[in-house]
């Protein structure tokens, strides 16, 4: 089955201390995404990929960092998590070629304290 | 780059009734212009898409409308029913990354 997945979905954590959110996918993607979804803010991206070692940052990278080692593979690191980065966090991807449906994984709900 | 702008915000309509959805888009050169469904506490899903070739899609109760020259596309939901309500985000891109609008959150009321 066709998929992309997040882990962890949920996850509460305190201010400073670093945390990486996985995400995987199974459908040999060549293009990667990460957004952050706030109430009225719709879908903000972070950062993507269009390749292995290929990154770039989207609209709001600061205090995000990715990598992008496997093609499979793009986690989300927060090296010093604040408040203001509560948020649900959707990755994504997406076959090149302009036209190709784009997949959700199932999101992670952070809370910063 | 893009940038996409979505109305309304928020939409109520009877059951039974029509709903409407509007985006416009700044670049003349994106080709590709997605719909996503986002229903309470899951995941963002595709629910229908155009190319810039084509001006009308349908897919059952649902259609999508597209004018290059004004550069706005509109989603269609004929008879909605109470599993319509969900939060619905417009897309356009030119290649790969997507450029969203903010969402419009429809509540079909019984």
């Amino acid at each position: 089955e066709a998929q992309v997945t997040q882990n962890p979905r949920y996850l509460i954590t305190v201010t400073g201390k670093k945390l990486t959110v996985t995400c995987s996918q199974n459908m040999n993607h060549e293009y990667m995404s990460w957004y952050r979804q706030d109430p009225g803010l719709g879908l903000r991206q972070i950062y993507y990929s269009m390749n292995v070692e290929v990154t770039d940052k989207g609209d709001v990278p600061e205090g995000y960092k990715v990598s992008r080692k496997e093609k499979r593979n793009f986690p989300l690191i927060l090296e010093s998590p604040s408040p203001n980065q509560t948020s649900l966090y959707f990755c994504a991807s997406r076959g090149l070629g302009g036209g190709e449906t784009q997949y959700f994984g199932p999101g992670t709900r952070l809370l910063v304290l | 780059g893009e940038n996409v702008e979505q109305h309304p915000s928020t939409l109520s309509v009877q059951e039974g009734d029509s709903a409407v959805i509007k985006c416009t888009y700044s670049d003349s050169a994106s080709n590709y212009f997605p719909w996503y469904k986002q229903e309470l506490g899951k995941r963002p899903q595709l629910i229908i898409d155009i190319r810039s070739n084509v001006g009308e899609k349908k897919d059952q109760r649902i259609a999508v409308t597209l004018n290059k020259t004004a550069k706005h596309f509109s989603l269609h939901i004929t008879e909605t029913q109470p599993e319509d309500s969900a939060v619905y985000f417009c897309a356009a891109s030119i290649g790969t990354p997507l450029v969203f609008g903010k969402g419009t959150r429809l509540s079909v009321i019984a």
